[in-house]
């Protein structure tokens, strides 16, 4: 099976840094993927970690640890825009299925 | 220019009725799948589904079924609804396996209400 942790819900104000850990149990591992969602809206593709390291999108990176089974997504200079739900997922076969981790809540405070 | 569409966006509907969402993505995508996110938003895979195999989650239960027309439509039905189906429902479409087969493109949701 797969299981997935993630923090309930993070605070942080507008400019600063904050950085979603993810850990995961998994039968299987092809990589480790984050998505943002909206309240109301839809999952949207953050990145993706197949190999150990930091991948660096814009503002967003995302780090992934495959000894430690954890991985982590980080957000720099925070906007009002970021606050949303952080979902990580793996990939746990070659056909792409997804397990999502619970999510979570960043909440960004001018 | 929508890359994955849902229709319709809620839908409400009696206990014991059937019922289909249907799912059209235009990216020229070969794998489709459906997901469930519940009250909680835990988000949770049904289905994978490209034109050679379908992949069922072994915890779905056989009320739900995909239906795929052809390689662009992959259309949800379920039977028997129950309290439980309550969910927000999304399609969602990826490359396959191949080059950036792991970005998956969700469609708007379908707000699913069972009474």
């Amino acid at each position: 099976g797969q299981s997935l942790e993630q923090p309930s819900e993070v605070t942080a104000v507008e400019g600063a840094i904050v950085q979603i850990n993810c850990t995961y149990q998994t039968s299987g591992f092809y990589g480790l993927s984050w998505y943002q969602q909206h309240d109301g809206g839809a999952p949207t593709f953050l990145s993706y970690n197949a190999l150990d390291g930091l991948e660096e999108t814009g503002r967003f990176s995302s780090f992934l640890s495959r000894s430690d089974s954890y991985g982590y997504l980080l957000l720099q200079e925070l906007q009002m825009k970021d606050s949303a739900s952080y979902f990580c997922a793996v990939r746990g076969n070659a056909g792409n299925m997804l397990t999502f981790g619970g999510g979570t809540r960043l909440m960004v405070k001018p | 220019d929508t890359a994955v569409s849902q229709t319709p966006k809620y839908l409400v509907t009696q206990m014991g009725n059937d019922k289909s969402i249907k799912c059209e993505q235009n990216l020229g995508h070969d794998t489709m799948y459906w997901y469930k996110q519940d009250s909680k938003k835990f988000l949770k895979i049904m289905f994978s589904y490209n034109n050679k195999e379908l992949i069922i989650n072994e915890t779905v239960p056989n009320r739900f079924s995909p239906k795929s027309p052809d390689k662009a439509h992959l259309n949800l039905h379920i039977n028997s609804l129950e309290l439980g189906d309550s969910a927000v429902y999304f399609c969602a479409s990826s490359s396959g396996t191949s080059g950036r087969g792991y970005e998956q493109y969700f469609g708007p949701g379908t707000r699913l209400t069972v009474t």
